[in-house]
């Protein structure tokens, strides 16, 4: 089945740590984004990726970092710079449908991290 | 910028009861418009879409218009169960965009009690 994984699903940081969230599509999507949740708010942008090599930060970008070296994944790195990094962090994807733009989103499970 | 306010929640219904969530809009050009559920700690699901201005969007007894007068996207559904309980989103891609930028709602939580 095609679809969106994330690991691990719960991740405990101490301050100060870096912390790698993982993020696999089969789904041969193009575009790959990265969003954090806080209770009570909608979704906000973090990085997003329309293709391989090349990414763009989101609205709130400060704190973390990404790579995209393969089509399918795009791993999101939450640095010792980001203050309040305990959040729920989704990972979605869409398909670039040309001079429609890009189409609906898919989204992953989820991982929630949590600063100790 | 582009913008999508929902109704306040958190909302408490009985089962089978009638569901109404607003959402509201404001973006340029024309956006697709998209109602997304969230079961407790998962990710979002698309629940329905519209594309395009009187299109009406439907799934598991959800429904949808894309008012452009309006320019609004409310959710419905005739009778509610206790397994729609779940956070609901309602969200904005604008037409044209260059990467696919999602702007959400703030979500409105729905609980159906038995």
């Amino acid at each position: 089945d095609g679809g969106i994984t994330q690991s691990p699903k719960y991740l405990f940081r101490k301050e100060g740590q870096n912390v790698t969230l993982s993020c696999e599509q089969n789904l041969n999507h193009d575009a790959m984004y990265w969003y954090r949740q806080d209770p009570g708010q909608g979704l906000r942008l973090i990085y997003y990726s329309q293709i391989v090599n090349d990414f763009q930060k989101g609205d709130i970008a400060e704190g973390y970092s990404v790579s995209r070296e393969k089509k399918e994944s795009f791993p999101l790195t939450v640095t010792s710079a980001q203050k309040n990094p305990t959040a729920f962090y989704l990972c979605a994807s869409s398909i670039d449908e040309g001079l429609a733009g890009f189409g609906e989103q898919f989204f992953g499970p989820g991982t929630r991290l949590t600063v100790l | 910028g582009d913008s999508v306010t929902q109704m306040e929640g958190p909302v408490t219904l009985s089962e089978e009861a009638f569901l109404t969530i607003n959402c509201t809009y404001t973006a340029t050009g024309y956006p697709s418009l998209f109602w997304y559920v969230q079961y407790p700690g998962e990710g979002l699901q698309l629940l329905l879409k519209a594309t395009k201005a009187d299109d009406k969007g439907s799934n598991k007894g959800f429904e949808a218009t894309y008012r452009k007068e309006t320019t609004s996207f409310h959710l419905e559904k005739g009778s509610v169960q206790v397994s729609d309980s779940a956070v609901y989103f309602c969200a904005l891609l604008a037409g044209g965009t260059s990467y696919g930028k999602l702007t959400f709602g703030q979500g409105t939580i729905l609980t159906v009690h038995p």
